[in-house]
């Protein structure tokens, strides 16, 4: 099965500061079907970016999506106090089960 | 608009089975799949299973492929996810959300509120 391995572990970020988050797959991903998701504590996950680089319907173009192959990046452009959270990437390759990588903690400084 | 509406927590024994629903409201039912996805307490996003709503479809994760099975029924459109042989590592919140694809896995979009499943003796 096709592991993902996100880092950082933690990203520690103040509003109104970039994040990059990575995401790197052990094979190749077809056709970039890669996902991303945002969880708060005693949430469900949010669906936010899927096709590698797709938004979701209604969520805001601050949050940004883009890779292919094996490396991916969720971006998000100036951050919101509402934004932090873990973040999840989930690869949807037909080839291997569904797999989530670990997850970034994405924290306040 | 769309709703999955899952049963509620339930406290088991090791050994025995859990059989968690997830009622869906809002779309055309056979259009779209079913995911379940678990997360046990303080870990991350484990992916259990998936069955497509156009004929019912299966697919499940290897590490319990032996012990899950995933139904739906298209007169209530619910769909269900029974796990058997239950072990204190199966301790998890348990999550249904709606499959983009009625033919294969692949991302999720809307999600239910989670089902606290607890194996205790």
């Amino acid at each position: 099965e096709i592991v993902l391995t996100q880092s950082p572990g933690t990203l520690s970020l103040s509003p109104g500061e970039r994040a990059t988050l990575s995401c790197r797959a052990s094979q190749s991903v077809s056709a970039s079907y890669l996902a991303w998701y945002q969880q708060k504590p005693g949430q469900a996950p949010r669906l936010l970016i899927y096709g590698a680089s797709t938004r979701a319907t209604g969520i805001p173009d601050r949050f940004s999506g883009s890779g292919s192959g094996p490396d991916f990046t969720l971006t998000i452009s100036r951050l919101e106090p509402e934004d932090f959270a873990v973040y999840y990437c989930q690869q949807y390759d037909g080839s291997s089960p569904i797999t989530f990588g670990q997850g970034t903690r994405l924290e306040t400084k | 608009q769309v709703k999955l509406e899952q049963s509620g927590a339930e406290v088991k024994e090791p050994g025995a089975s859990v059989k968690v629903s997830c009622r869906t409201s809002g779309y055309v039912f056979s259009s779209y799949g079913i995911t379940w996805v678990r997360q046990a307490p303080g870990q991350g996003l484990e992916w259990m299973g998936w069955i497509g709503g156009y004929k019912g479809k299966t697919k499940y994760a290897p590490k319990v492929q032996d012990r899950v099975t995933v139904t739906t029924d298209t007169s209530t459109t619910t769909a269900y996810l029974e796990l058997r042989n239950l072990r204190s590592d199966d301790t998890a919140i348990y999550y249904c959300a709606r499959d983009m694809s009625g033919f294969t896995s692949s991302w999720a979009d809307h999600w239910g509120q989670g089902t606290l499943v607890t194996v205790s003796s």
